[in-house]
């Protein structure tokens, strides 16, 4: 079936720096999502990306939907504390009216 | 303002017990899906809902049942069969016609500990 795989599984940085992360599959989807989820909260959706080679950003987050349409990226620039938390990608599954998800990459900052 | 509503945010269960949580949301949203979330772990589907009275297993369905008896709920009860019930509870909704390029919106989630 249609599976995520998210690299890396977690990330330890100091407040400032940037980051990048990415989500990779063996099967073309159409559209992909980027939610964040804050400890103890349910997750948030932040960017959608509906075609191949898009950039889009929101505020200093950055995504872009890979050529391949296998593969996405999510960029933060200047990491703050609130930064913190598990981000997901996911995809629509194929002919089913749902989402699937990667393991998520869990982000720490060190002030 | 519209969302999606999951009670209670704690629960505890003696083991043996079946308990129930709850998802209500205001969206209109046809669809709705309850997802298991364990320490370090991603999101696995339990159970889901694309119209009411109607219900699909998930990849963990096992020790779980769902109802859909109303548009805007979809509870879920974790019965006594389900072997290591302890975890994060998500409920989330969405319009079928808008599953695939919008997503879902989820809850705040239910964290379920037997004691």
């Amino acid at each position: 079936g249609q599976q995520l795989n998210q690299s890396p599984q977690s990330m330890f940085i100091q407040e400032g720096e940037d980051v990048s992360m990415n989500c990779t599959s063996s099967s073309i989807f159409n559209t992909w999502l980027w939610y964040k989820q804050d400890p103890g909260e349910g997750p948030v959706l932040l960017i959608a990306l509906y075609k191949a080679g898009e950039l889009t950003s929101n505020g200093r987050l950055t995504a872009q939907f890979g050529i391949t349409r296998k593969d996405s990226f999510l960029n933060i620039s200047a990491s703050i504390p609130s930064d913190v938390g598990i981000y997901f990608c996911a995809g629509p599954i194929q002919g089913a009216q749902k989402l699937v998800f990667g393991q998520g990459t869990r982000l720490t900052i060190n002030p | 303002d519209g969302g999606i509503t999951q009670s209670p945010k704690y629960l505890f269960r003696k083991e043996g017990q079946n308990v129930t949580l709850s998802c209500e949301q205001n969206l209109n949203h046809d669809a709705m899906y309850w997802y298991r979330q364990d320490p370090g772990q991603g999101l696995r589907l339990i159970y889901y809902s694309q119209i009411v009275n109607d219900f699909q297993k998930g990849d963990i369905a096992e020790g779980y049942s769902v109802s859909r008896e109303k548009k805007e709920s979809f509870p879920l009860t974790v019965t006594s069969a389900q072997k290591n019930p302890t975890a994060f509870y998500l409920c989330a909704s969405s319009t079928t016609a808008r599953t695939t390029n919008y997503g879902y919106t989820f809850g705040s989630g239910t964290r379920l500990t037997v004691v």
